[in-house]
């Protein structure tokens, strides 16, 4: 089956503790990018990878890292979380860059830093 | 993108087609019109997209009017699982680099 899968779905953590969030594609997409979603602002783009080795920043980056050194997976990596980090997070793949195709969006993962 | 405008909230009865309207009077003549959905706290779920066309597939069809300034989503026989947000996006076809913008959607509330 065709599928964007996240790990983990829930995860509670202190502040300052690194984390990894992974993301992995089954549909071999150039494109994938990481979202939160916060109530009332909606969905932003963290960061956004059009392929191997090329990665850029969204519209809120800030302590966030990511990596893509393989097309099927691209983690989402915390530094240093901090409790405004609280969030759910989803990641999404595209094919061709998201040229005219919908974007496949993971099952999330439910973040809590306290 | 061009900023759309959706109704915060709709009820349809189950069994029967659910429309829902966006209006994007701004659009620019590349732009593309999306659909996703997201059922409670899951990933987004893309629908349909088009840019001129009315379009169609499994799950949604999609009209577009002549001056693109509106567009309907119409779910056919909604079911209780069709409830959710529904986002209307527009966008330019810019390889991908610029991320999806959701605005607040429209909850479809679909009644036993």
């Amino acid at each position: 089956e065709a599928q964007v899968t996240q790990n983990p779905r829930y995860l509670i953590t202190v502040t300052g503790k690194k984390l990894t969030v992974t993301c992995s594609q089954n549909m071999n997409h150039e494109y994938m990018s990481w979202y939160r979603q916060d109530p009332g602002l909606g969905l932003r783009q963290i960061y956004y990878s059009m392929n191997v080795e090329v990665t850029d920043k969204g519209d809120v980056p800030e302590g966030y890292k990511v990596s893509r050194k393989e097309k099927r997976n691209f983690p989402l990596i915390l530094e240093s979380p901090s409790p405004n980090q609280t969030s759910l997070y989803f990641c999404a793949s595209s094919p061709f860059g998201g040229r005219g195709y919908g974007y496949t969006f993971g099952s999330g993962t439910r973040l809590t830093v306290v | 993108d061009a900023k759309t405008t959706q109704p915060p909230s709709m009820d349809c009865a189950e069994g029967r087609a659910a429309n829902l309207p966006c209006n994007h009077s701004t659009i620019s003549g590349n732009e593309y019109v999306y659909w996703y959905r997201q059922i409670h706290s899951q990933g987004p779920q893309y629908i349909i997209h088009g840019l001129k066309n009315n379009e169609t597939n499994e799950m949604a069809s999609l009209i577009i009017t002549e001056d693109r300034k509106s567009s309907t989503l119409i779910l056919p026989h909604a079911t209780l699982r069709d409830t959710a947000v529904y986002y209307c996006i527009v966008r330019v076809e810019r390889g991908g680099a610029d991320g999806l913008t959701f605005g607040k959607g429209t909850h479809l509330i679909i009644q036993p």
